[in-house]
């Protein structure tokens, strides 16, 4: 399996512009958790999926950040408008509820976030 | 989850053990153990999982004492690519488990 796939890897970006991160979970797995990380705060949880379906969304930060997850192989995490304070990395993981570990989890490469 | 501390950073040597202590002194009953590790530039990876006694896989031992108020992650004979920052987080072992994640351990490995 190639592992959870995030897109873009970096993206850089004017206040105010929309940016949209793309995740593709780990085929099978039915969990998928959106993090951010810096250096002030660590690593957080945005929100988290089951199923497709939202089911925590306690961590996002603002009505600014929006995710979706309109299959089992695609989610998209959406900030707009972006602000200067958004710079971070931004990891997608994925999970399965099935076997022993269930919480283990699979993170991605990360995309890199920065707005000017 | 239970509150997690554990050292902000560690120096070793190639080929040295690294043991990193983390306390969690309010660990509930059904609560597991975790450590994550995670490289510069990359996110966390799983690494290793215990609920009591002593757990050991491929890259690493967990050791846990009978009260469970602590764990120690053991790193053998360290090289330089074991260079990372590893966290150590209590939590039910549930599907959709929530991960809290906290500051880390940064270990650096020296030649």
């Amino acid at each position: 399996d190639a592992g959870v796939i995030q897109s873009p890897r970096h993206e850089v970006t004017e206040m105010g512009q929309e940016v949209t991160l793309r995740c593709k979970p780990i085929s099978g797995h039915d969990y998928l958790f959106w993090y951010r990380q810096t250096m002030m705060r660590g690593l957080e949880l945005l929100i988290y999926f089951n199923n497709n379906v939202p089911i925590d969304d306690s961590g996002m930060p603002e009505d600014r950040f929006s995710a979706k997850m309109p299959n089992a192989s695609f989610s998209t995490l959406k900030i707009q408008p972006s602000e200067p304070r958004d710079s971070a990395v931004y990891f997608c993981a994925s999970s399965t509820a099935a076997g022993a570990s269930t919480d283990t989890q699979y993170f991605g490469p990360g995309t890199r976030l920065t707005v000017l | 989850l239970a509150k997690t501390t554990q050292p902000i950073s560690m120096d070793s040597y190639e080929g040295q053990e690294v043991n990193i202590t983390c306390s969690h002194n309010n660990i509930a009953t059904n609560d597991y153990i975790t450590w994550y590790q995670q490289f510069p530039s990359q996110g966390p990876r799983f690494i290793i999982q215990g609920y009591k006694t002593k757990v050991t896989n491929e890259v690493a031992s967990l050791f846990i004492p009978a009260d469970r108020k602590s764990s120690t992650l053991s790193l053998p004979r360290v090289s330089l690519s074991d260079t990372a920052v590893y966290y150590c987080l209590v939590g039910v072992r549930a599907a959709g488990n929530k991960l809290t994640f906290g500051g880390g351990t940064r270990v650096l490995v020296k030649p």
